[in-house]
């Protein structure tokens, strides 16, 4: 069982918006700024699509972005590609014992 | 451009010691940067196993801490992944990344990945 809680699946449309959420507790998500999420397709290495909760790095198109609220963050994806369709993670940092802590990830299909 | 590759064994017999080797390229490990070790058992989901400061400072999974040795060679800009007393549960695709310069991520450079049978 993973320590943090994404949806198994969510799914849109070509050109819709879905948001993924996150949940932790206090001593993960909702005690630090240091949640990422990562974008799998299969057969793949994950690829960094956001971190420190909403800031996305280099390349990475603004339709992803990142928000935190209490012990959830969400990652919302808009106007929705084919491409998009994956497996996406959300990971945070949980202190300096645990360190860091992965979502069991959720299946993003484009209908 | 920066690149990571994993190398080492595909199959492991169970209670032997798990050996890959992480190659950077396009990137000093010693440039600051934290480097890492992640997992993907099949089916399933990601898994931190430890991550190593150029400075050799290391930091373990909990879970995994007893088992884990993650060290760095300078000369060859490798960073390297000991497992021991491996089981079944082990099998999984082993990734190496790049960290964030701050430790605020865990990759934003990922090797391809190596996957790793446990088996006799």
């Amino acid at each position: 069982q993973s320590a943090l809680t994404q949806p198994r699946s969510v799914s849109g449309s070509p050109g819709q918006s879905v948001t993924i959420s996150c949940t932790g507790t206090s001593s993960d998500i909702g005690g630090y700024n240091y949640v990422s999420w990562h974008q799998q397709h299969p057969g793949k290495a994950p690829k960094l699509m956001i971190y420190d909760v909403s800031k996305r790095p280099s390349g990475v198109p603004d339709r992803f972005s990142g928000s935190k609220s209490g012990n959830t963050a969400s990652l919302t994806i808009s106007g929705l590609q084919a491409d998009d369709e994956a497996d996406y993670y959300c990971c945070s940092y949980a202190g300096s014992y645990t360190f860091w802590v992965f979502g069991g990830g959720t299946k993003l299909t484009v209908l | 451009q920066v690149q990571l590759q994993e190398s080492g064994p595909g199959l492991v017999k169970p209670s032997e010691t798990l050996s890959l080797t992480c190659t950077v390229s396009g990137c000093s490990i010693s440039s600051g940067y934290y480097w890492g070790w992640i997992r993907q058992p099949p089916g399933k989901g990601l898994e931190w196993i430890g991550s190593i400061y150029h400075s050799g400072s290391t930091y373990y999974n909990p879970s995994l801490q007893s088992r884990v040795t993650i060290s760095v060679d300078t000369s060859k800009n490798q960073f390297s992944l000991k497992l021991s007393s491996v089981t079944a549960a082990d099998t999984a695709v082993y990734y190496c990344a790049r960290g964030g310069l701050t430790g605020n991520y865990l990759g934003d450079y990922w090797g391809q990945g190596t996957p790793v049978t446990v088996s006799s």
